[in-house]
C-alpha cells in the first residue's frame, strides 16, 4: 500500500522548544516538499529536495531545518528561532526531475501535522 | 510573488449546478495543476495541465489553459455536495510549486 505519510497528527509545543515533525513515502520517488499552512490560507514552500543529501531552502525557510539522508524520510524541524510556528504543516512527494516533461509531475500529499505552541 | 491567486475566494452553488473557479499568475510554468483540500487533511492532485496544452478533461472536471493571459479555470460539472472543499491551483517552474490561496466551494445538498 503506497503512501506517504506523516506524523504525529497533532503536536503541542513549548516556546523555545525544536520539534520535529516526521514524513516518510514509499512511492520511490526523488523530490520531497516541506509546505506550511495558515489558516484561509495556501501552501508555503519551506524546504524541498530532488535527491538524498541535498535540499534546497523555499520561501520561509527561516526558523526551520531539514536532513534528506535516505529517499524515504525527510524530517522536518521547527527551531526555537521560527517565531510562529503554530500551524499546519504538510509534507509532499514528487518523481522529481526524472519525471515527465515539462516538471516534476503531480505532488502527493501526506495528511499533515497540526503543531500549536503554547 | 510567483503563486497563482484563484477566483472567486469563496462560491456557493445547489448541487447540481456547475461550478468554475478560475486561477492567475505572474510567471511562465512549466506545468499548472488543480488540488483539492478537505478541512484539516492533505490535498489531493485533481489534473495537471501542460504549458503547450490548452484544454483537459478528467471525469466531471474541464481545466483550461490560455498561457498568452496566464490564466487557467477549472470547471466542476453536475456538483455534489462531496465536491465540497478547497480547491488550489498550483504552478510549477523548474523544480517548485507555487500555491494560490484557494476557492472555498460549498455544494448544498
Amino acid at each position: 500500500d503506497g503512501g506517504i505519510t506523516q506524523s504525529p497528527k497533532y503536536l503541542f509545543r513549548k516556546e523555545g522548544q525544536n520539534v520535529t515533525l516526521s514524513c516518510e513515502q514509499n512511492l520511490n520517488h526523488d523530490a520531497m516538499y516541506w509546505y506550511r499552512q495558515d489558516p484561509g490560507q495556501g501552501l508555503r514552500l519551506i524546504y524541498y529536495s530532488q535527491i538524498v543529501n541535498d535540499f534546497q531552502k523555499g520561501d520561509i525557510a527561516e526558523g526551520y531545518s531539514v536532513s534528506r539522508e535516505k529517499k524515504e524520510s525527510f524530517p522536518l524541524t521547527v527551531t526555537s528561532a521560527q517565531k510562529n510556528p503554530t500551524a499546519f504543516y504538510l509534507c509532499a512527494s514528487s518523481i522529481g526531475p526524472r519525471g515527465l516533461a515539462g516538471g516534476p509531475g503531480e505532488q502527493f500529499f501526506g495528511p499533515g501535522t497540526r503543531l500549536t505552541v503554547l | 510573488s510567483q503563486q497563482g491567486e484563484e477566483d472567486p475566494q469563496a462560491l456557493s452553488i445547489q448541487e447540481g449546478e456547475n461550478a468554475t473557479m478560475n486561477c492567475s499568475y505572474k510567471t511562465s510554468i512549466n506545468n499548472l495543476q488543480w488540488y483539492r483540500q478537505n478541512s484539516g487533511r492533505g490535498l489531493v492532485h485533481l489534473i495537471l495541465i501542460r504549458s503547450n496544452e490548452r484544454e483537459k478533461h478528467s471525469g466531471r472536471l474541464r481545466v483550461t489553459l490560455d498561457t498568452s493571459k496566464k490564466s487557467s479555470s477549472l470547471l466542476i460539472t453536475a456538483s455534489r455536495a462531496a465536491d465540497t472543499a478547497s480547491y488550489f491551483c498550483a504552478i510549477n517552474t523548474g523544480n517548485q510549486f507555487y500555491f494560490g490561496t484557494g476557492t472555498s466551494l460549498t455544494v448544498i445538498p
